[in-house]
C-alpha cells in the first residue's frame, strides 16, 4: 500500500518555503527523502527513523511524527535547484521488506 | 568515483526477445534492489538480494529473474519483453538491511521495446 503524498505539484518563486507531506495508513518503520530530476536516478535527501525525529541538511529538513504515521519535508528559501519530483519512500513496522515503497511524488516547480 | 553503475543506459529491444540489464557496485553494499519506474510514476520495487538471499515482490510478474553471481554485480533478465515493460530500470544497494540504511541509486537503465 502505497503512501500518499501531497501536494501533487507546487509551484513556487525563488526564496519561498515549501512544505511537502508524506502519510501512511500502515505502521511506519523509517521514511526516505529522495529528488528526481527528469531523466535522472532519485538523489538521497535523508532518512528518519522510527521513534519520531527531525533531521535538517542546510535548508532542507525533514520531520517525522511516528504517531501520525506521516513525515513531512520542509524546503526553506527555494534555490532553482530544487526543482525536481520528490518522493518519500517508506519501509513498514514488521513487514520483513527492505526495499521502499514509493509515494506518488511531489512536482516541485522553482520559479525565478 | 562511480558507486553504483548500470549498463547499458539505454536498451532497445524488440518484443518478446530476451534482454538483460546489469548492475555493478563499488560500495561493497551487502544488499541490491532493482526498481521499475514507469514513465511519469513512482520506482516500484520488482526484487532485492540481501548477499545471496534473493527477495522477490509478490507482484513482480515472473518475465523478470534476478541474479546477482557475487558481492559487485546484480542482473536483472526479462525473459520475453512487452510493451508493458519499457520502463527506467533502477539499481540500489544499501550497507545493511532493515531499512535503516541510505539506499544509493545508480543512474537507471531505460528500456525501450519495440
Amino acid at each position: 500500500q502505497q503512501p500518499v503524498q501531497s501536494p501533487q505539484a507546487v509551484i513556487l518563486r525563488e526564496g519561498e518555503d515549501a512544505v511537502i507531506n508524506c502519510s501512511s495508513s500502515k505502521a511506519l518503520y523509517s521514511v526516505h527523502w529522495y529528488r528526481q530530476k527528469h531523466g535522472e536516478a532519485p538523489i538521497f535527501l535523508m532518512i528518519l527513523l522510527k521513534g519520531g525525529e527531525q533531521k535538517g541538511h542546510d535548508k532542507i529538513s525533514a520531520s517525522f511524527n511516528e504517531k501520525k504515521q506521516q513525515s513531512s519535508l520542509y524546503l526553506t528559501a527555494s534555490q532553482l535547484s530544487y526543482s525536481g519530483t520528490y518522493f518519500c519512500g517508506t519501509v513498514y513496522s514488521g513487514g520483513g521488506a527492505d526495499g521502499l515503497t514509493f509515494g506518488k511524488g511531489t512536482h516541485l516547480i522553482i520559479q525565478p | 568515483d562511480a558507486m553504483v553503475i548500470q549498463n547499458p543506459r539505454y536498451q532497445v529491444t524488440q518484443f518478446g526477445k530476451p534482454v538483460t540489464l546489469s548492475c555493478s557496485q563499488t560500495l561493497n553494499h551487502n544488499v541490491m534492489y532493482w526498481y521499475q519506474q514507469k514513465s511519469s510514476q513512482a520506482p516500484k520495487l520488482l526484487f532485492h538480494y540481501y548477499d545471496k538471499d534473493f527477495n522477490n515482490e509478490a507482484d513482480t510478474p515472473d518475465n523478470f529473474q534476478s541474479r546477482r553471481p557475487n558481492t559487485s554485480f546484480c542482473f536483472l533478465d526479462i525473459r520475453s519483453p512487452g510493451l508493458g515493460d519499457a520502463a527506467m530500470y533502477l539499481c540500489a544497494t544499501s550497507r545493511v538491511a532493515g531499512g535503516v540504511d541510505t539506499q544509493y541509486f545508480g543512474p537507471g537503465t531505460r528500456l525501450t521495446v519495440l
